[in-house]
């Protein structure tokens, strides 16, 4: 299986900060992975995908960057609606594997 | 975008079977074009992918799950399922359908239905 090793696992941010997520493939993906947000008692939210697409309605703050191993979603000037939890998953092949999560949580 | 909604039957007793119904609108089940998942979360944990089921009939599974999954499709109600047997409290948790595509974007996710195991 190719394990999904995402960082941090929390992130403690202020409204208008940047904020980056990493994760690393146990090994080489291509750029087949996609990131997801999450927030409390609600089904993800599809924000990236082939690791730089924006997601349809995914405001453009948002950024997806890597090939390989590793990636990174990058959110510009953080708003409200932005801390949540993100996952980043690869789809390179079965079976698909998730990264562990990143809480951004406001400061 | 279509609109998918989990449902079953909230609580199963150990060693049972857990059924779950993915009902679909918006979008034909039989578009080529795509294919239809599950996704789980155990209570404040994270994601874990069971499995999907392409417009071929073709499955996957996670390895984890494999021996006790079964994912199907009901084109004229334009639903599909899972069916995980011999369930145990590691089986609590949120599952989500959802519909793929290929070339774009991996999940289009539905709301999610709670499934205890207990007795």
């Amino acid at each position: 299986d190719i394990q999904m090793t995402q960082f941090p696992s929390f992130v403690s941010a202020s409204v208008g900060d940047r904020v980056t997520i990493t994760c690393r493939a146990s090994q080489t993906i291509e750029d087949w992975v996609a990131w997801f947000q999450q927030s409390p008692g609600k089904a993800p939210k599809t924000v990236m995908y082939r690791a730089s697409t924006l997601e349809n309605g995914v405001p453009v703050r948002f950024s997806g960057s890597g090939s390989g191993t590793e990636f990174t979603l990058t959110i510009d000037t953080l708003q409200p609606e932005d801390f949540a939890t993100y996952y980043c998953q690869q789809y390179k092949s079965f079976p698909w594997t998730f990264g562990q999560g990143t809480r951004v949580d406001i400061k | 975008q279509p609109q998918l909604q989990a449902s079953g039957p909230g609580l199963v007793k150990p060693s049972e079977t857990l059924s779950l119904t993915c009902t679909v609108s918006g979008d034909s089940i039989n578009n080529g074009n795509y294919y239809w998942g599950w996704i789980r979360q155990p209570p404040g944990k994270g994601l874990e992918w069971v499995g999907n089921i392409y417009s071929s009939g073709l499955t996957y599974y996670n390895p984890s799950l494999e021996s006790r999954t079964s994912i199907s499709v009901d084109t004229s109600k334009n639903q599909f399922f899972l069916r995980l047997k011999s369930v145990t409290a590691a089986d609590t948790g949120v599952y989500f359908c959802a519909r793929g595509n290929v070339w774009k974007s991996p999940w289009v996710w539905g709301q999610g239905t709670l499934a205890a195991v207990s007795s």
